[in-house]
Protein backbone atom coordinates (compact mmCIF):
# COMPACT_ATOMS: atom_id res chain seq x y z
CA UNK A 1 0.00 0.00 0.00
CA UNK A 2 0.98 3.40 -0.22
CA UNK A 3 3.48 5.35 2.26
CA UNK A 4 3.61 9.02 3.26
CA UNK A 5 6.53 10.13 4.72
CA UNK A 6 6.16 14.28 5.92
CA UNK A 7 9.20 16.48 7.06
CA UNK A 8 9.90 18.18 9.10
CA UNK A 9 7.51 17.56 12.04
CA UNK A 10 8.22 20.56 13.73
CA UNK A 11 8.72 23.66 12.03
CA UNK A 12 9.29 27.16 13.67
CA UNK A 13 9.38 30.33 11.18
CA UNK A 14 9.48 34.49 11.66
CA UNK A 15 6.35 36.38 11.16
CA UNK A 16 7.28 37.20 7.26
CA UNK A 17 9.57 34.10 6.28
CA UNK A 18 8.70 31.05 4.21
CA UNK A 19 8.15 27.74 5.49
CA UNK A 20 8.62 24.63 3.26
CA UNK A 21 6.98 21.09 3.99
CA UNK A 22 7.90 18.32 1.90
CA UNK A 23 6.62 14.80 1.11
CA UNK A 24 7.78 11.92 -0.41
CA UNK A 25 5.07 8.76 -1.23
CA UNK A 26 5.95 5.35 -2.42
CA UNK A 27 2.94 4.19 -4.75
CA UNK A 28 3.86 5.58 -8.45
CA UNK A 29 0.29 5.41 -9.10
CA UNK A 30 -0.91 7.82 -7.00
CA UNK A 31 -2.35 10.77 -8.87
CA UNK A 32 -3.69 13.10 -6.65
CA UNK A 33 -2.11 14.97 -3.80
CA UNK A 34 -3.86 17.37 -0.89
CA UNK A 35 -2.76 19.24 2.00
CA UNK A 36 -4.77 19.73 5.14
CA UNK A 37 -4.66 22.62 7.88
CA UNK A 38 -5.58 21.36 11.20
CA UNK A 39 -6.10 24.51 13.61
CA UNK A 40 -5.66 23.74 17.06
CA UNK A 41 -8.63 21.72 17.95
CA UNK A 42 -10.55 21.67 14.60
CA UNK A 43 -11.30 19.30 11.80
CA UNK A 44 -8.34 18.98 9.34
CA UNK A 45 -9.29 21.50 6.11
CA UNK A 46 -8.48 21.02 2.50
CA UNK A 47 -6.09 23.89 1.69
CA UNK A 48 -4.71 23.54 -1.61
CA UNK A 49 -4.18 20.22 -3.82
CA UNK A 50 -2.53 19.52 -7.05
CA UNK A 51 -2.84 16.64 -9.21
CA UNK A 52 0.04 14.42 -11.11
CA UNK A 53 -0.57 16.05 -14.74
CA UNK A 54 0.21 19.93 -12.92
CA UNK A 55 4.03 20.38 -11.73
CA UNK A 56 2.99 23.06 -9.59
CA UNK A 57 -0.03 25.10 -8.26
CA UNK A 58 -0.55 28.43 -6.55
CA UNK A 59 -3.22 29.96 -4.33
CA UNK A 60 -2.11 33.50 -3.19
CA UNK A 61 0.56 32.65 -0.48
CA UNK A 62 0.44 29.32 -0.82
CA UNK A 63 1.76 26.84 -3.20
CA UNK A 64 2.30 23.22 -3.66
CA UNK A 65 4.78 21.90 -5.96
CA UNK A 66 4.99 18.19 -7.48
CA UNK A 67 8.11 15.95 -8.97
CA UNK A 68 6.94 12.99 -9.69
CA UNK A 69 10.18 10.88 -11.42
CA UNK A 70 11.29 11.52 -7.47
CA UNK A 71 8.13 10.88 -6.27
CA UNK A 72 7.66 14.25 -4.02
CA UNK A 73 5.83 17.03 -3.61
CA UNK A 74 5.81 20.07 -1.13
CA UNK A 75 3.90 22.98 0.00
CA UNK A 76 5.47 26.21 0.29
CA UNK A 77 3.85 28.99 2.01
CA UNK A 78 5.24 32.83 1.87
CA UNK A 79 4.91 35.91 4.19
CA UNK A 80 3.98 33.60 6.66
CA UNK A 81 1.71 35.06 9.29
CA UNK A 82 0.64 33.65 12.88
CA UNK A 83 -2.81 32.66 11.52
CA UNK A 84 -0.51 30.07 10.01
CA UNK A 85 0.27 28.43 12.72
CA UNK A 86 -1.56 24.74 12.59
CA UNK A 87 -0.51 21.00 11.91
CA UNK A 88 0.07 20.51 8.09
CA UNK A 89 -1.00 17.10 6.52
CA UNK A 90 -0.11 16.13 3.15
CA UNK A 91 -1.81 12.88 1.73
CA UNK A 92 -1.17 10.71 -1.56
CA UNK A 93 -4.38 9.04 -3.61
CA UNK A 94 -4.62 6.88 -6.27
CA UNK A 95 -7.84 7.75 -7.61
CA UNK A 96 -8.95 4.98 -9.94
CA UNK A 97 -10.69 2.32 -8.60
CA UNK A 98 -11.64 3.39 -5.25
CA UNK A 99 -9.38 5.71 -3.30
CA UNK A 100 -7.85 5.17 0.07
CA UNK A 101 -6.56 8.43 1.69
CA UNK A 102 -3.16 8.12 3.26
CA UNK A 103 -2.10 11.07 5.58
CA UNK A 104 1.58 12.11 5.99
CA UNK A 105 2.69 12.29 9.87
CA UNK A 106 1.86 15.94 10.15
CA UNK A 107 4.08 19.21 10.49
CA UNK A 108 3.22 21.32 13.05
CA UNK A 109 4.09 25.08 12.05
CA UNK A 110 4.86 28.02 14.83
CA UNK A 111 4.71 31.37 13.31
CA UNK A 112 6.78 33.48 15.63
CA UNK A 113 5.39 37.29 15.83
CA UNK B 1 -25.47 21.84 4.02
CA UNK B 2 -24.42 19.35 6.79
CA UNK B 3 -21.42 17.49 5.05
CA UNK B 4 -19.70 15.27 7.49
CA UNK B 5 -21.77 14.89 11.25
CA UNK B 6 -20.16 12.89 13.90
CA UNK B 7 -21.81 11.92 17.32
CA UNK B 8 -21.13 12.36 20.18
CA UNK B 9 -18.53 15.10 20.30
CA UNK B 10 -17.36 14.05 23.90
CA UNK B 11 -17.72 10.84 25.61
CA UNK B 12 -16.41 9.52 28.68
CA UNK B 13 -16.44 5.78 29.38
CA UNK B 14 -15.02 3.28 32.28
CA UNK B 15 -12.81 1.11 30.75
CA UNK B 16 -14.56 -2.45 29.45
CA UNK B 17 -17.67 -0.55 28.44
CA UNK B 18 -19.11 -0.49 24.56
CA UNK B 19 -20.08 2.60 22.58
CA UNK B 20 -20.41 3.14 19.11
CA UNK B 21 -19.51 6.28 17.06
CA UNK B 22 -22.03 7.40 14.35
CA UNK B 23 -20.82 9.02 11.33
CA UNK B 24 -23.09 10.59 8.24
CA UNK B 25 -22.41 12.32 5.48
CA UNK B 26 -25.17 13.67 2.81
CA UNK B 27 -22.66 14.52 0.17
CA UNK B 28 -23.33 11.24 -1.60
CA UNK B 29 -19.52 9.97 -1.40
CA UNK B 30 -18.78 6.30 -1.83
CA UNK B 31 -15.58 5.99 0.23
CA UNK B 32 -15.58 6.79 4.41
CA UNK B 33 -13.13 6.87 6.77
CA UNK B 34 -12.10 6.10 10.30
CA UNK B 35 -9.37 7.93 12.05
CA UNK B 36 -7.58 8.31 15.49
CA UNK B 37 -5.74 10.95 16.31
CA UNK B 38 -3.31 10.88 19.67
CA UNK B 39 -2.11 13.83 21.18
CA UNK B 40 0.82 15.85 19.10
CA UNK B 41 0.19 13.11 16.59
CA UNK B 42 -1.01 12.41 12.99
CA UNK B 43 -4.03 10.74 11.89
CA UNK B 44 -3.95 6.74 11.84
CA UNK B 45 -6.38 4.91 9.77
CA UNK B 46 -8.81 2.78 11.63
CA UNK B 47 -10.84 1.31 8.85
CA UNK B 48 -12.52 2.39 5.64
CA UNK B 49 -15.17 2.12 3.48
CA UNK B 50 -14.76 2.39 -0.39
CA UNK B 51 -18.58 1.33 -0.59
CA UNK B 52 -21.23 0.54 0.83
CA UNK B 53 -20.96 -3.01 2.20
CA UNK B 54 -17.37 -3.29 2.16
CA UNK B 55 -15.15 -2.13 4.70
CA UNK B 56 -11.06 -2.94 5.28
CA UNK B 57 -8.82 -2.91 7.81
CA UNK B 58 -6.44 0.08 8.28
CA UNK B 59 -3.29 0.85 9.88
CA UNK B 60 -4.74 0.42 13.50
CA UNK B 61 -7.78 -1.52 13.22
CA UNK B 62 -7.50 -3.91 16.51
CA UNK B 63 -10.09 -3.17 19.46
CA UNK B 64 -12.86 -1.49 16.93
CA UNK B 65 -15.55 -2.68 14.80
CA UNK B 66 -16.94 -0.92 11.77
CA UNK B 67 -20.56 -1.15 10.26
CA UNK B 68 -21.09 1.00 6.50
CA UNK B 69 -24.51 0.48 7.22
CA UNK B 70 -25.74 2.40 3.97
CA UNK B 71 -24.31 4.72 1.99
CA UNK B 72 -24.73 7.43 3.73
CA UNK B 73 -23.48 6.33 7.34
CA UNK B 74 -20.43 4.40 8.86
CA UNK B 75 -20.04 3.35 12.58
CA UNK B 76 -17.36 2.90 14.61
CA UNK B 77 -17.71 0.37 18.12
CA UNK B 78 -15.29 -0.12 20.64
CA UNK B 79 -16.22 -3.23 22.20
CA UNK B 80 -14.44 -3.03 25.82
CA UNK B 81 -13.00 0.53 26.00
CA UNK B 82 -9.45 0.67 26.95
CA UNK B 83 -7.66 3.42 28.48
CA UNK B 84 -5.24 3.55 25.18
CA UNK B 85 -8.58 4.18 23.23
CA UNK B 86 -8.24 7.69 24.51
CA UNK B 87 -8.09 9.82 21.40
CA UNK B 88 -9.99 12.19 18.98
CA UNK B 89 -11.71 10.02 16.62
CA UNK B 90 -12.57 11.77 13.50
CA UNK B 91 -15.21 10.27 10.36
CA UNK B 92 -14.08 11.63 6.65
CA UNK B 93 -15.73 10.97 3.30
CA UNK B 94 -14.47 11.66 -0.33
CA UNK B 95 -16.14 11.17 -3.53
CA UNK B 96 -15.10 10.05 -6.91
CA UNK B 97 -11.75 10.30 -9.28
CA UNK B 98 -9.59 12.16 -6.02
CA UNK B 99 -11.45 14.52 -4.86
CA UNK B 100 -11.13 16.04 -1.26
CA UNK B 101 -11.96 14.14 2.16
CA UNK B 102 -14.22 15.97 4.61
CA UNK B 103 -13.84 15.57 7.97
CA UNK B 104 -16.38 15.33 10.68
CA UNK B 105 -15.75 17.94 13.61
CA UNK B 106 -14.41 14.61 15.48
CA UNK B 107 -15.17 12.74 19.16
CA UNK B 108 -13.07 13.43 21.89
CA UNK B 109 -13.40 9.96 24.15
CA UNK B 110 -11.65 9.37 26.87
CA UNK B 111 -11.41 5.88 29.02
CA UNK B 112 -10.71 6.04 32.41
Amino acid sequence: GENVEQHPSTLSVQEGDSAVIKCTYSDSASNYFPWYKQELGKRPQLIIDIRSNVGEKKDQRIAVTLNKTAKHFSLHITETQPEDSAVYFCAAIHSGGYQKVTFGTGTKLQVIP
Amino acid sequence: NAGVTQTPKFQVLKTGQSMTLQCAQDMNHNSMYWYRQDPGMGLRLIYYSASEGTTDKGEVPNGYNVSRLNKREFSLRLESAAPSQTSVYFCASSGEGGTEAFFGQGTRLTVV
